[in-house]
């Protein structure tokens, strides 16, 4: 199984700065088929970038993914109220599909 | 107005079975490959489960493999998962959820619409 891991485990920031968030593959992603995902407490995922860097229907641009092989960036260029919340990677170039463990983004 | 709406989720004893349902409108049900998966409390997510639109392949992960059915009935617009032989570890936010094709195929199994999940909790 692919084992994804995410750095930092936390990320404390003030709104209107950037965040970077890192996505580790213990292989490579087969196609770069590898996904981020926004959560909010008590919210259901919703689905920020696929194919590592296109941006899913309604995505503001000021989400952005990166990166090919085994490592992955999510760049929020300046963050808004609405952006703190937990950000999780998955891949889905070989089964079994695999999330990260995720990154939260509080305000610092 | 797309809605997948998941039911059945409740307070179960170790060993016993649940079934999970998920209601699906809004789209065309039979065009798309759907899947469950979980969130335990304070954890991250882990698909479980995902079948085809027309129930020829099926996945299921290794910690559910063998205890855990998927199933789908076009008729009803609706999504299942009986789960047998429940144990600690299966308690859990079960989401339900929908990937971008009609097939399991490696590059299509990202999830663009979700639930809001059921909760099983497994305790004595």
């Amino acid at each position: 199984d692919i084992v994804l891991t995410q750095s930092p485990g936390t990320l404390s920031l003030s709104p209107g700065e950037r965040g970077t968030l890192s996505c580790r593959a213990s292989q490579s992603v087969s196609s770069n088929y590898l996904a981020w995902y926004q959560q909010k407490p008590g919210q259901a995922p919703r689905l920020l970038i696929y194919g590592a860097s296109s941006r899913a229907t309604g995505i503001p641009e000021r989400f952005s993914g990166s990166g090919s092989g085994t490592d992955f960036t999510l760049t929020i260029s300046r963050l808004e109220p609405e952006d703190f919340a937990v950000y999780y990677c998955q891949q889905y170039g070989s089964s079994p599909w695999t999330f990260g463990q995720g990154t939260k983004v509080e305000i610092k | 107005e797309v809605q997948l709406v998941e039911s059945g989720g409740g307070l179960v004893q170790p060993g016993r079975s649940l079934r999970l349902s998920c209601e699906v409108s809004g789209i065309i049900f039979d065009n798309y490959a759907m899947h469950w998966v979980r969130q335990a409390p304070g954890k991250g997510l882990e698909w479980v489960s995902g079948i085809s639109w027309n129930s020829k392949m099926i996945g299921y992960a290794d910690s559910v493999k063998g205890r855990f059915t998927i199933s789908r009935d076009s008729a009803k617009n609706s999504l299942y998962l009986q789960m047998n032989s429940l144990r600690d570890e299966d308690m859990a936010l079960y989401f339900c959820a929908k990937s971008i094709s009609h097939v399991l195929v490696a590059g299509t199994m990202y999830f663009d619409l979700w639930g809001r999940g059921t909760l099983v909790i497994v305790s004595s």
